[in-house]
């Protein structure tokens, strides 16, 4: 059975700094994995989506690294705002594909 | 939003009570899941459809049933509402297997 864990469970750094998100998985054998930003209370927002045939996507100050033989994802976020403040969830995709295993998730706190 | 809605928002019922939550898609999309969130157990999946007709378990699936006789509506009933049922429940779609997977803004049940 897939398990995804995400470290850390909650992080605070100072506006600007750099951070980056891990996510791990046990079972290399994923179709893809889904980055999501949650806010309290809100639904779950897509960041980005690895195929498990890439190594890596972009999009504006977000990267998201993916390396399937160490069941390791990363997601790096530059240049931190506290609009960025949310908790960030990491999600498997297996079953061919169609279903998501989710990690339980960092929450961030970025302060100004 | 992705074309997704789910209601009612909030609802409030008594134990032992049948409920029924609607999510509707504007985007025609082929996948289509509903998964709980709680506290110390993240989301899970609950059940999901493939196609019209097309349904199957999730991982939390005792206690639930869905239907989908139409591609914009999924609907997830409790037969019986217990208030280990209290939860947030969102709804999620997919175009192909191997795509983004977009969520609802969610449903907060409480069962009393």
């Amino acid at each position: 059975k897939q398990e995804v864990t995400q470290i850390p469970a909650a992080l605070s750094v100072p506006e600007g700094e750099n951070l980056v998100l891990n996510c791990s998985f046990t079972d290399s054998a994923i179709y893809n994995l889904q980055w999501f930003r949650q806010d309290p209370g809100k639904g779950l927002t897509s960041l980005l989506l690895i195929q498990s045939s890439q190594r890596e996507q972009t999009s504006g100050r977000l990267n998201a690294s993916l390396d399937k033989s160490s069941g390791r994802s990363t997601l790096y976020i530059a240049a931190s705002q506290p609009g960025d403040s949310a908790t960030y969830l990491c999600a498997v995709g297996d079953n061919y594909g169609q279903n998501f295993v989710f990690g339980p998730g960092t929450r961030l706190s970025v302060l100004p | 939003d992705a074309g997704i809605t789910q209601s009612p928002r909030h609802k409030v019922t008594e134990t032992g009570t049948p409920v029924t939550l609607r999510c509707h898609q504007t985007e025609n999309h082929r996948y289509m899941y509903w998964y709980r969130q709680d506290p110390g157990h993240g989301l899970r999946l609950i059940h999901y459809s493939y196609g019209v007709k097309d349904t199957d378990k999730g991982e939390v699936s005792d206690g639930y049933s869905v239907s989908r006789s139409k591609t914009e509506d999924f609907l997830l009933t409790l037969e019986s509402a217990t208030s280990s049922q209290t939860s947030v429940y969102f709804c999620a779609i997919k175009g192909q297997q191997n795509t983004e997977a977009f969520f609802g803004q969610g449903t907060r049940l409480t069962v009393v």
